[in-house]
């Protein structure tokens, strides 16, 4: 069975500070896809990154930054110099050979 | 390239009535999947097409059925709805399975 837990509910921040959000997941399959999204107010899901599991590289994208850890099945999120505009709910999600699962989701909140 | 849209947004129904969600996925796409986001329960899914097959099912009641049209649109279908059904629905389009799944803005069900 494939599960994907995110440990923090809410976190809320001072605009400018730096946050990671945590993502551990579980899954039996040797290839798998891992994803981050984005659910702003209007509560549309926006697609953030993809990550296969053959490739553990870090990427890097403006402010945003992805962090993917076979050896502990993590694959965390952080925002540099966050903003209020970064004021959403955080999902990451997992697919291997079942469908696409999601976590319960982290809310941030950014203050001004 | 426009992306994936659901009608209608917003809907109020009787408990006991049934009620059609509709799904356009974006052009090419052939793999629809539908979610149910409460609260309570965050994302979980119900089904997921591809080529008018379903390839997926999640655990929902056999209540809740969709399908899928040749020209990729798809319908999910609640019949005889309880107040619990009230939710947000979510509709994602992808090109493959292993791609990222492209959401629309969603149905809000209320079941009074």
């Amino acid at each position: 069975a494939q599960k994907v837990t995110q440990a923090q509910t809410e976190i809320s921040v001072v605009e400018k500070e730096d946050v990671t959000l945590d993502c551990v997941y579980e899954t039996r399959d040797t290839t798998y896809y891992l994803f981050w999204y984005k659910q702003p107010p209007s509560g549309e899901l926006v697609f953030l990154i993809r990550r296969n599991s053959f490739d553990e590289q870090n990427e890097i994208s403006g402010r945003y930054s992805w962090n993917f850890q076979k050896s502990t099945s993590s694959f965390n999120f952080t925002i540099t110099a966050s903003q209020v505009v970064d004021s959403a709910v955080y999902f990451c999600a997992l697919r291997g050979s079942e469908k696409l699962v999601f976590g319960k989701g982290t809310k941030l909140t950014v203050n001004p | 390239k426009a992306g994936v849209t659901q009608t209608p947004r917003y809907l109020i129904k009787t408990r006991g009535q049934q009620v059609t969600l509709s799904c356009s996925p974006i052009s090419g796409h052939r793999s629809v999947s539908w979610y149910q986001q409460t609260p309570g329960q965050g994302l979980q899914f119900l089904f997921e097409y591809f080529s008018e097959t379903q390839r997926n099912k999640g655990n929902f009641p056999g209540r809740f059925s969709g399908r899928q049209f040749s020209n990729s649109r798809s319908e999910m279908n609640v019949s005889t709805l309880e107040l619990g059904d009230s939710a947000l629905y979510l509709c994602a389009s992808s090109s493959a399975r292993e791609s990222e799944a492209f959401f629309g803005q969603g149905t809000r069900l209320t079941v009074v």
